[in-house]
């Protein structure tokens, strides 16, 4: 079984619109869950992470990430997208040896 | 500060050579890790090193293999290539063990093509 499950890979969305990623974690591995983002032709940058405490975390760029046991998800919103939020998401969860196979996100004007 | 450096950007390889890859970390950082990233695979875990030993490895065979300088510079050694090599290898650094949840600084990546 995966340990990490991103279930959309390619996800468009009008501008202003609300955005949700989706993530699904193996419950076998440790509960660290981090959300990072690949602009085009960079590296990844991390978005937010979730160590302990409180389920919702905000993050930069106006994001942020609700952890629900129960579900062993960790899915990402945003109340309203830009045309620069265009970029591939990805998952990370356990010591950050395990990644989902990242989400397109494509912001259409 | 400079952020994670990685040489070279591309390179263009043959079935059965080998090819070595490096890692620049940011100033202070002692981990650095591997991934590979494809694009139906996502980001795969290489290895991470700090202080100079390995301390995660990843589901990969022994013909991927890393090191690691005394000042954390890092290089990756891909032996007998194969055609599925083929993947951007992302290099990242951190303050810490990734066992920390520290955050990880990406480089840009090295494209590698096997042909």
């Amino acid at each position: 079984a995966q340990s990490v499950t991103q279930l959309d890979s390619q996800v468009p969305v009008f501008e202003e619109a609300p955005v949700e990623l989706r993530c699904n974690y193996s419950s076998s591995v440790s509960v660290y869950l981090f959300w990072y983002v690949q602009y085009p032709n960079q590296g990844l940058q991390l978005l937010l992470k979730y160590l302990s405490g409180s389920t919702l975390v905000k993050g930069i760029n106006g994001f942020e990430a609700e952890f629900n046991k129960s579900q062993t998800s960790f899915h990402l919103r945003k109340p309203s997208v830009h045309i620069s939020d265009t970029a591939e998401y990805f998952c990370a969860a356990g010591n950050q040896f395990y990644f989902g196979t990242g989400t397109s996100l494509t912001v259409i004007p | 500060k400079a952020g994670v450096t990685q040489t070279p950007r591309y390179l263009i390889k043959t079935r059965g050579q080998q090819v070595t890859l490096s890692c620049s970390p940011i100033s202070g950082h002692r981990s650095v890790s591997w991934y590979q990233q494809t694009p139906g695979q996502g980001l795969q875990f290489l290895f991470e090193y700090f202080s100079e030993t390995q301390r995660n490895k990843g589901n990969f065979p022994g013909r991927f293999s890393g090191r690691q300088f005394s000042n954390s510079r890092s290089e990756m050694n891909v032996s007998t290539l194969e055609l599925g090599d083929s993947a951007l290898y992302l290099c990242a650094s951190s303050l810490g063990l990734l066992a920390g949840a520290h955050e990880q600084y990406f480089g840009p990546g090295t494209r590698l093509t096997v042909t």
